[in-house]
């Protein structure tokens, strides 16, 4: 079953435009991450944010995690064309050893339109 | 690095063959794992090697599926037979054992069994 859900299943911008999508889960995590996924290919990893972090940076990436609301939103400031692509969130279980156990949603198409 | 390399590209076969997907992990990560990739479900884990060793195949759907790794460059997943609900595409990815946080995926197979 589904742990992350993205929300939304699609966004359109224009480039040079901020791009937010959030991510829900249903049980307690160890860690969440986000992945990019570029059509026809492999997903590569973006950031991990761990249970007792709020916030993240990484270049342009900015993520949150509010554990309270089970939620995590993924920024992408001023983008481009070249971050057109699926972006999916990925959970790691809270429980011990299990951190392997990624868990992903089905993703947020992104379309940045130059 | 080359990254984690995967072959073939494309695979399409008929219902009732076998198919043998290969992967080779970047050079001394020591987990592996295989996922698997569809519309309906999303991205599913499989199975999980950790040094070469079988640790979680709870994600391996039937008896139809089977991975091996017999050396720490090398796996394989095998569907035999082949039905066309195995049509998905399947990523191998690894990640040092002492970090697997962080997941590096290969370009997936894209199998298409008719």
């Amino acid at each position: 079953s589904q742990q992350g859900e993205e929300d939304p299943q699609a966004l359109s911008i224009q480039e040079g435009e901020n791009a937010t999508m959030n991510c829900s889960y249903k049980t307690s995590i160890n860690n969440l991450q986000w992945y990019r996924q570029n059509s026809g290919r492999g997903l590569v990893h973006l950031i991990l944010i761990r249970s007792n972090e709020r916030e993240k940076h990484s270049g342009r990436l900015r993520v949150t995690l509010d554990t309270s609301k089970k939620s995590s939103s993924l920024l992408i400031t001023a983008s481009r064309a070249a971050d057109t692509a699926s972006y999916f969130c990925a959970t790691a279980p809270y429980s011990g050893g299990s951190n392997y156990k990624l868990t992903f949603g089905k993703g947020t198409l992104l379309t940045v339109n130059p | 690095d080359a990254g984690v390399i995967q072959s073939p590209r494309h695979e399409v076969t008929e219902m009732g063959q076998e198919v043998t997907l290969r992967c080779k992990p970047i050079s001394g990560h020591n987990s592996l794992f295989w996922y698997r990739q569809t519309m309906m479900r999303g991205l599913e884990l499989l199975i999980y090697f950790n040094n070469n060793v079988p640790i979680d195949d709870s994600g391996m759907p039937e008896d139809r599926f089977s991975a091996k790794m017999p050396n720490a460059s090398f796996s394989t997943l095998k569907i035999q037979p082949s039905e066309p609900r195995d049509s998905a595409v399947y990523f191998c990815a690894s990640s040092w054992v002492a970090d697997t946080d962080t997941q590096y995926f290969g370009p997936g197979t894209r199998l298409t069994v008719l």
